[in-house]
């Protein structure tokens, strides 16, 4: 069984500040997702990064998949009230399985005007 | 575009009630799934679908059945609901397997009392 740990699970800053977001695993992914779900609404999706080592930005938010493709991570610059949200990553996998994402359990974000 | 439709958006149930939650997606997609949110516990996949005809269980399929009698619609069927059933349920769809992008419902909250 995959696992994704994500931390911190709750986070609550200041508009203005910097954070970042963590995701682990002792898996290998074949690509991971992240999403950002608002309350009372599905999952949107953010970004996917796909080859280990790779960063991928979003306006103030920034996205890394780690070299060995187990753990990434999400930075947001700035961060605004309308950063506010339930963060998510999701893994890929491969072969037998691949059609089942692996969730991990989120990070609530707050930023506090 | 209307994307992924779920109905209801609330519901309440007495133990032991049955009742089925819609999802229709107007997008052609062949994969479809059902997830459902615990707080703090990330999104657990129900079922899932790879095609009209085809189903087959996720990870927490135990009290639900579902049917794929067309590319649109994915129905869950909670038979004989539960405590332990209540929850957020998504409906969700993709274009492909494993790393593709989900496309989320706005959920269904159900509470079984």
């Amino acid at each position: 069984t995959q696992l994704l740990e994500q931390s911190p699970q709750f986070l609550s800053i200041q508009e203005g500040e910097n954070l970042t977001v963590y995701c682990n695993s002792s898996s290998v992914f074949s690509s991971l997702q992240w999403y950002r779900q608002e309350p009372g609404e599905g999952p949107v999706l953010l970004v996917t990064v796909v080859t280990g080592g790779e960063v991928k930005k979003l306006k103030r938010l920034t996205f890394q998949f780690g070299d060995a493709r187990k753990d990434s991570s999400l930075h947001i610059t700035a961060a605004q009230p309308g950063d506010t949200g339930l963060y998510l990553c999701a893994g890929a996998g491969s072969g037998a399985g691949s059609y089942q994402l692996t969730f991990g359990k989120g990070t609530k974000l707050s930023v506090i005007p | 575009n209307a994307g992924v439709t779920q109905t209801p958006k609330f519901r309440i149930l007495k133990i032991g009630q049955s009742m089925t939650l819609q999802c229709t997606q107007d997008m052609n997609h062949n994969y479809m799934y059902w997830y459902r949110q615990d707080p703090g516990m990330g999104l657990k996949l129900i079922y899932y679908s790879v095609g009209a005809g085809i189903t087959d269980k996720g990870e927490v399929p135990n009290g639900y059945n579902v049917s794929r009698s067309t590319t649109e619609d994915f129905p869950l069927r909670l038979e004989l609901a539960a405590p332990s059933q209540t929850s957020v349920y998504f409906c969700a769809s993709s274009q492909g397997p494993g790393g593709e992008k989900l496309f989320f419902g706005s959920g269904t909250q159900l509470s079984v009392l």
